[in-house]
């Protein structure tokens, strides 16, 4: 079942800004992940946070958690028209076994 | 390139007409999925296996079935194709050891059903 709930739904910011989206789930994880779907496409795996962490980076990307808040946030810097695409958060948890629950979503557009 | 291959990209069939969607992959891991996803929606997963071990979820229509032949197959089989169940189907796989189980999706086969 879908547990996560990416805000906002659809974003849309120029070429240069800053892109921020954010995940709430509702029970206890080992993991969440963030992956990337270009239109029409599979999703792309962007980068994966451990419940005992609390930030990561990977290029332009950075990942935050709060598990006490049951929340995520990815920020890309310096977005790009490159970067439109769908943002998907997913978790897994203990009683999830091997399977991800995604969230709806974070439409991004970059305009140039 | 290890990777994941589902064919055909596009499939086009008529109601009620059996359909089946194929998975490879060359990563060698033990798990693979079948997710259904609809225009705007997150992926929802059908079933995944974990070598054989088959893993349907609750709310998975029977109208679903699924094959895993060796490592590198998985098949998905649509009995009778209602007009609901035009959506991408995206195969997925992942290596759970080590607790990360990062997914490696293959490019979907978009599904019309007439």
């Amino acid at each position: 079942s879908q547990q996560g709930e990416e805000d906002p739904q659809a974003l849309s910011i120029q070429e240069g800004e800053n892109a921020t989206m954010n995940c709430s789930y509702k029970t206890s994880i080992n993991n969440l992940q963030w992956y990337r779907q270009n239109s029409g496409r599979g999703l792309v795996h962007l980068i994966l946070i451990r419940s005992n962490e609390r930030e990561k980076h990977s290029g332009r990307l950075r990942v935050t958690l709060d598990t006490s808040k049951k929340s995520s946030s990815l920020l890309i810097t310096a977005s790009r028209a490159a970067d439109t695409a769908s943002y998907f958060c997913a978790t897994d948890g203990q009683n999830s076994g091997y399977a991800l629950n995604f969230g709806k979503g974070t439409s991004l557009l970059v305009t140039p | 390139d290890a990777m994941v291959i589902q064919n055909p990209r596009y499939q086009v069939t008529q109601f009620g007409k059996p359909v089946t969607l194929s998975c490879s992959q060359t990563l060698n891991h033990n798990v693979m999925y079948w997710y259904q996803q609809k225009s705007s929606q997150a992926p929802k997963l059908l079933f995944h296996y974990y070598d054989k071990d088959f893993n349907n979820e609750a709310d998975t229509p029977d109208n679903f079935q699924s094959r895993r032949p060796n490592t590198s197959f998985c098949f998905l089989d649509i009995r009778s194709p209602g007009l609901g169940d035009a959506a991408m189907y995206l195969c997925a796989t992942s290596d759970p050891a080590g607790g990360r189980n990062e997914q490696f999706f293959g490019p979907g086969t978009r599904l019309t059903v007439l």
